[in-house]
């Protein structure tokens, strides 16, 4: 079947530790994206990616870290400097052009957890 | 920039009854797309309707249409004979080269 894959569903960090939340789509997508969601802020982009080797930063871009080697695969890594990373992260896709442009599909998302 | 405003955080409705969600945006392009999602309590975001900017026509999509005002950058979703499985979060989407969204509208339904 055709979709969104994140992994892991749920995942916990040290403090101080370096964390790599993957995301994979099959969908022949050319944008990628991730968004952080946290309790009454509803979802913020922290960064996009509209080609291959090109991804540009969000709003909330600042811990953050991506690559985009490969259409299907655009991993983040949330680096130590976030200090507040505990929250629920959302992997998505989209074609840009034709009937569906722009409307972006979504993964399952990922818990991730300071303790 | 671009913002998305959803001012109501939470209402609530009757089963089988009418409920208009609002939806403010600013931005200063012509061309763009706007999105109504839903977040049921599984986080799964599901598409509910999308809107061409340059169409004037509203877009339906069976129990759901919106009310598209490009001159007031208003787009608003309503929700027609409410069930029990429409009680979600609502996130009303803006988008051109990428996607933003507001804060979102928690929505009950009421046996």
């Amino acid at each position: 079947d055709g979709g969104i894959t994140q992994s892991p569903k749920y995942l916990f960090r040290k403090e101080g530790q370096n964390v790599t939340l993957s995301c994979e789509q099959n969908l022949n997508h050319d944008a990628m994206y991730w968004y952080r969601q946290d309790p009454g802020q509803g979802l913020r982009l922290i960064y996009y990616s509209q080609i291959v080797n090109d991804f540009q930063k969000g709003d909330i871009a600042e811990g953050y870290s991506v690559s985009r080697e490969k259409k299907e695969s655009f991993p983040l890594t949330v680096t130590s400097a976030q200090k507040n990373p505990t929250a629920f992260y959302l992997c998505a896709s989209s074609i840009m052009e034709g009937i569906s442009g722009n409307t972006i599909y979504f993964g399952e998302g990922s818990w991730l957890t300071v303790v | 920039a671009q913002t998305v405003t959803q001012s109501q955080p939470e209402m609530s409705v009757q089963e089988a009854e009418t409920v208009t969600l609002s939806c403010t945006y600013d931005t200063s392009e012509s061309d763009y797309y706007l999105f109504w999602y839903k977040q049921p309590p599984s986080r799964q975001m599901i598409l509910v309707i999308r809107q061409e900017a340059y169409k004037q026509q509203n877009a339906t999509e069976n129990r759901f249409s919106v009310n598209f005002q490009k001159a007031a950058k208003s787009f608003s979703l309503k929700i027609s004979d409410s069930q029990l499985g429409d009680a979600a979060m609502y996130f009303c989407a803006y988008g051109d080269d990428k996607i933003i969204f507001g804060k979102g509208t928690r929505l009950h339904i009421l046996p």
